[in-house]
């Protein structure tokens, strides 16, 4: 079974930097682009980043080109997402999500940028 | 920048047919895909690929393409399927802003 969990969120201060986690389980990793999906409260969904299966790729949002690394590590099953300063705007629930079709997503962790 | 534009609202009564819209210009070369976010969860695909069901989802869903609307049908409706509806188009990395399903 498809298991996507992520960690690493949390309050953090306008500036500051975050890096979200996304452990991966029930598939083989390194055969499938991964990516970052971020929900502000109240709002609808934006994607954030994609990187390809074998991270030779990677895209950002306009919204967080610059400020936001996407990253993998194949060996560890695992997903990264190194924010750097992070604004206010930035606050959301942040999503691990499967492949270009999004056909499985974490439960997603909160980041929360206040001062 | 490239838009997908969905209804705000849909409602519905229970057993009655549920259509919800999504219109961008991308759509007649691009694969519609349809999730359903219900509060305080994960969203979950329903629809991929215009049509296609991912196993577990109820027949009661479907979804077809046409020039450039793309359309989520859910057939009977039923008060469990109340939620949030976003639809994107492959390779585009946008989604529509959404659609509050009520079935009341």
């Amino acid at each position: 079974e498809v298991h996507l969990v992520e960690s690493g969120g949390g309050l953090v201060q306008p500036g500051g930097s975050l890096r979200l986690s996304c452990a991966a389980s029930g598939f083989t990793f390194s055969s499938y682009w991964m990516n970052w999906v971020r929900q502000a409260p109240g709002k609808g969904l934006e994607w954030v980043a994609y990187i390809k299966d074998d991270g030779s790729e990677k895209y950002y949002a306009d919204s967080v080109k610059g400020r936001f690394i996407i990253s993998r590590d194949n060996a560890k099953n695992s997903l990264y997402l190194q924010m750097n300063s992070l604004r206010v705007e930035d606050m959301a629930v942040y999503y691990c999500a499967r492949t270009s079709a999004l056909d499985y997503w974490g439960q997603g962790t909160l980041v929360t940028v206040s001062s | 920048s490239y838009e997908l534009t969905q209804p705000p609202s849909v409602s519905v009564s229970p057993g009655q047919t549920a259509r919800i819209t999504c219109s961008g210009d991308a759509l007649p070369k691009k694969y519609a895909y349809w999730y359903q976010q219900k509060s305080g969860q994960a969203p979950v695909l329903v629809i991929y690929e215009d049509s296609k069901r991912p196993s577990g989802i109820p027949e009661r869903f479907s979804g077809s393409s046409s020039g450039t609307m793309a359309t989520l049908t859910i057939s009977g409706a039923q008060v469990e399927d109340e939620g949030d509806y976003y639809c994107h188009s492959s390779g585009n990395w946008v989604f529509g802003g959404g659609t509050k399903l009520t079935v009341l």
